[in-house]
């Protein structure tokens, strides 16, 4: 089972928006629409920012959004702020009903 | 104030075992899925395993099965993971993470984790 591909890192300057993207496959990114993407910062737990590909939990910022196409599922970060700095994880739930994780992609806002 | 505790963690040697333990508090543990999630040392997080609320399905990712083992007591609003036969590449912080579904709203909540460390 390999993990869902993510870019290792990605950057932007405060203000601008940026995208992290997620490629699966027909199993499991393109074969529900449960993905959902995590916020960790160094030392603590990882914190749900969008899950069932699009929705927003209670409490998270607007500027956080996801999308996705095919077996490729997307997290659009807008109006960058210097706290948005950390490590983002994409997950998808398989056909095989077991959860995947991304490898990850740090963030860095410049 | 939602809460879960992981504890059992801790230095085996490899081949040895160790039983986690996840007490939660807060929230309707009986229904929610529960998860344990682990993340070696500067790595990703790793979907281990998870449970269903009334504990009657479970399952795994394959490099744990027929090592680990999900658990959980509703009564006691806690979740276990019996870990055996351990590998040094299951050296990791192990979260225990809570995900309900109520409408299309999901709730999900994570613990702090607990260190697992397995070394001769």
């Amino acid at each position: 089972q390999s993990a869902l591909t993510q870019p290792a890192s990605v950057s932007g300057s405060p203000g601008q928006s940026i995208t992290i993207s997620c490629t699966g496959t027909s199993s499991d990114v393109g074969y529900y629409d449960y993905v959902s993407w995590y916020q960790q910062s160094p030392g603590e737990a990882p914190k749900l920012m969008i899950y069932d590909v699009t929705n927003r939990p209670s409490g998270v910022s607007s500027r956080f959004s996801g999308s996705k196409s095919g077996n490729t599922a997307s997290l659009t970060i807008s109006g960058l702020q210097a706290e948005d700095e950390a490590d983002y994880y994409c997950s998808s739930y398989t056909n095989r009903r077991i959860w995947m994780f991304g490898g990850g992609t740090k963030l860095t806002v410049l | 104030e939602v809460q879960l505790v992981e504890s059992g963690g801790g230095l085996v040697q490899p081949g040895g075992s160790l039983r986690l333990s996840c007490a939660a508090s807060g929230f309707t543990f009986s229904n929610h899925w529960m998860n344990w999630v682990r993340q070696a040392p500067g790595k990703g997080l790793e979907w281990v395993a998870n449970i269903k609320q009334d504990g009657s399905e479970k399952y795994y990712v394959d490099f744990v099965k027929g090592r680990f083992t999900i658990s959980r007591d509703n009564a006691k609003n806690s979740l276990y993971l019996q870990m055996n036969s351990l590998r040094v590449e299951d050296t990791a912080i192990y979260y225990c993470v809570g995900r309900g579904r109520s409408s299309l709203i999901v709730e999900e909540y994570w613990g702090q984790g607990t260190l697992v460390t397995v070394s001769s």
